[in-house]
C-alpha cells in the first residue's frame, strides 16, 4: 500500500534554532517527492521539488534532501523564524504515466517560539 | 490572475443539497488538481486535469463527486446529495503542466460546512 509518514507529529522550538522534520514513504513506482508549508486557513506553498536522482535541494533556509534507496526524505530549516510556524507537508507522487497516484503525508506542526 | 482562485471561499449547506464549487486557475496553466481537507486530517487527492481531460479520477470517494473542466481553464467540482461527512476544505492547484517537476500553485479554498 502506498503510503507517506511524517514525524514528528508536531514540534515546537525556539525561534532560531534549527530543526529537522522526517518524511517516510513505500510508494511504488517513486516519481517526485515535494516539501510543501501550509499556513492556518491557507494553501500550501510549494518549498521544493525532488525527483529520483536528486538527493539535496535547497530554497533558502530550507533544505530538503532524499535518499531513494531508503525511501526517506528529511526539511531542514535553518535558523528558524517566527513565521515559519506552519504545517510542512510530504508529498509523494507515484508512477509516470498521466495516471499517477499523489499521496499526502499527515504533516507535521511546526510552532517556533519566540 | 494573479494566483488560483477558488469560490465561494465558504458554503453552508444542508443535508442532501447538491453544490457546486468553482475554480480559476492561473492563466496558461494546462494541468488543475482537486485535494480535500478534512478537519484533522491530511490532504486527499480527488481528481486532475490535463487540459479539458480527466486521466485519474480514481480519488474520488463516490459517484456523487464529479468534476469537469471546460476551455482548459476554469473548473467546477459538484457534489450531489451532500452528506456531513464532505464537510471539508476542497482545494485546487494548478501548474504549467502535468509534468514530475512542474510547481503546483494552491488556491486558498472552499470550506463546505454541510448540515
Amino acid at each position: 500500500k502506498n503510503q507517506v509518514e511524517q514525524s514528528p507529529q508536531s514540534l515546537i522550538i525556539l525561534e532560531g534554532k534549527n530543526c529537522t522534520l522526517q518524511c517516510n514513504y513505500t510508494v511504488s513506482p517513486f516519481s517526485n517527492l515535494r516539501w510543501y508549508k501550509q499556513d492556518t486557513g491557507r494553501g500550501p506553498v510549494s518549498l521544493t521539488i525532488m525527483t529520483f536522482s536528486e538527493n539535496t535541494k535547497s530554497n533558502g533556509r530550507y533544505t530538503a534532501t532524499l535518499d531513494a534507496d531508503t525511501k526517506q526524505s528529511s526539511l531542514h530549516i535553518t535558523a528558524s523564524q517566527l513565521s515559519d510556524s506552519a504545517s510542512y507537508i510530504c508529498v509523494v507522487s507515484s508512477g509516470y504515466s498521466s495516471a499517477s497516484k499523489i499521496i499526502f503525508g499527515s504533516g507535521t506542526r511546526l510552532s517556533i517560539r519566540p | 490572475g494573479a494566483g488560483v482562485s477558488q469560490s465561494p471561499s465558504n458554503k453552508v449547506t444542508e443535508k442532501g443539497k447538491d453544490v457546486e464549487l468553482r475554480c480559476d486557475p492561473i492563466s496558461g496553466h494546462t494541468a488543475l488538481y482537486w485535494y480535500r481537507q478534512s478537519l484533522g486530517q491530511g490532504l486527499e487527492f480527488l481528481i486532475y486535469f490535463q487540459g479539458n481531460s480527466a486521466p485519474d479520477k480514481s480519488g474520488l470517494p463516490s459517484d456523487r463527486f464529479s468534476a469537469e473542466r471546460t476551455g482548459g481553464s476554469v473548473s467546477t467540482l459538484t457534489i450531489q446529495r451532500t452528506q456531513q461527512e464532505d464537510s471539508a476544505v476542497y482545494l485546487c492547484a494548478s501548474s504549467l503542466e502535468h509534468q514530475r517537476t512542474d510547481t503546483q500553485y494552491f488556491g486558498p479554498g472552499t470550506r463546505l460546512t454541510v448540515l
